[in-house]
């Protein structure tokens, strides 16, 4: 079982939809969760973190967390085509040395 | 805003060079990380380093070394280029966290390096 997991998509939504877009973690005790978002041929650029259980609101991003269930999600509401990018969910190593494990990421797609 | 910088953004060499790929962050950050990404296999990690001259493998380090002599610069190091180290390497950095928080990573624009 991969440590982060992650739907490699692509997801397709239509432009001004809700896109969802979900990660799931094996380590219980992870307690820090990231978003990165990757445009083609960019690198990852941090977006949302949460650390807490419940929501967390940052414009249309709105992060989720559910430990019990050891998933988190992303929304993003109002989608646009800029939002078309790969979206990597990272969650901190809990071995030392402040690590991050990504997940391969999901490929978000809005379409006009 | 945090910037990390690196050398260069595409770079071509031949098999059997030695490239040197250096990264620059100028908010005093401890960590610094060498990754590389290649489609479908996701970000992996080569080094990483949590203090000047403190370096520690990743889960792919063959092939590489690194250097960080200064705080602010971490250099990876391909010592004798071979085509299949053709990749994006990114470099982040980060501070130390504790608990649960101050774990975020921030990248550089990354190198994309070509060996022929």
């Amino acid at each position: 079982q991969k440590e982060v997991e992650q739907n490699s998509g692509p997801l397709s939504v239509p432009e001004g939809a809700i896109a969802s877009l979900n990660c799931t973690y094996s380590d219980r005790g992870s307690q820090s969760f990231f978003w990165y978002r990757q445009y083609s041929g960019k690198s990852p650029e941090l977006i949302m973190f949460i650390y807490s259980n419940g929501d967390k609101e940052d414009g249309r991003f709105t992060a989720q967390l559910n430990k019990a269930s050891q998933y988190v999600s992303l929304l993003i509401r109002d989608s646009q085509p800029s939002d078309s990018a790969t979206y990597l969910c990272a969650v901190n190593y809990r071995g030392g040395y402040n690590k991050l494990i990504f997940g391969a990421g999901t490929r978000l797609a809005v379409h006009p | 805003d945090v910037k990390v910088t690196q050398s260069s953004r595409y770079l071509v060499k031949r098999t059997g060079e030695k490239v040197f790929l250096e990264c620059v962050q100028d908010m005093d950050h401890e960590n610094m990380f060498w990754y590389r990404q290649d489609p479908g296999l996701g970000l992996r990690l080569i080094y990483f380093s949590y203090d000047v001259k403190m370096k520690e493998k990743g889960d792919i380090p063959e092939g590489y070394s690194v250097s960080r002599e200064k705080k602010e610069r971490f250099s990876l190091i391909l010592e004798s280029a071979s085509t299949n180290q053709t990749s994006m390497y990114l470099c982040a950095s980060g501070l130390s966290g504790g608990g649960r928080t101050g774990y975020e990573q921030y990248f550089g624009p990354g190198t994309r390096l070509t060996v022929t």
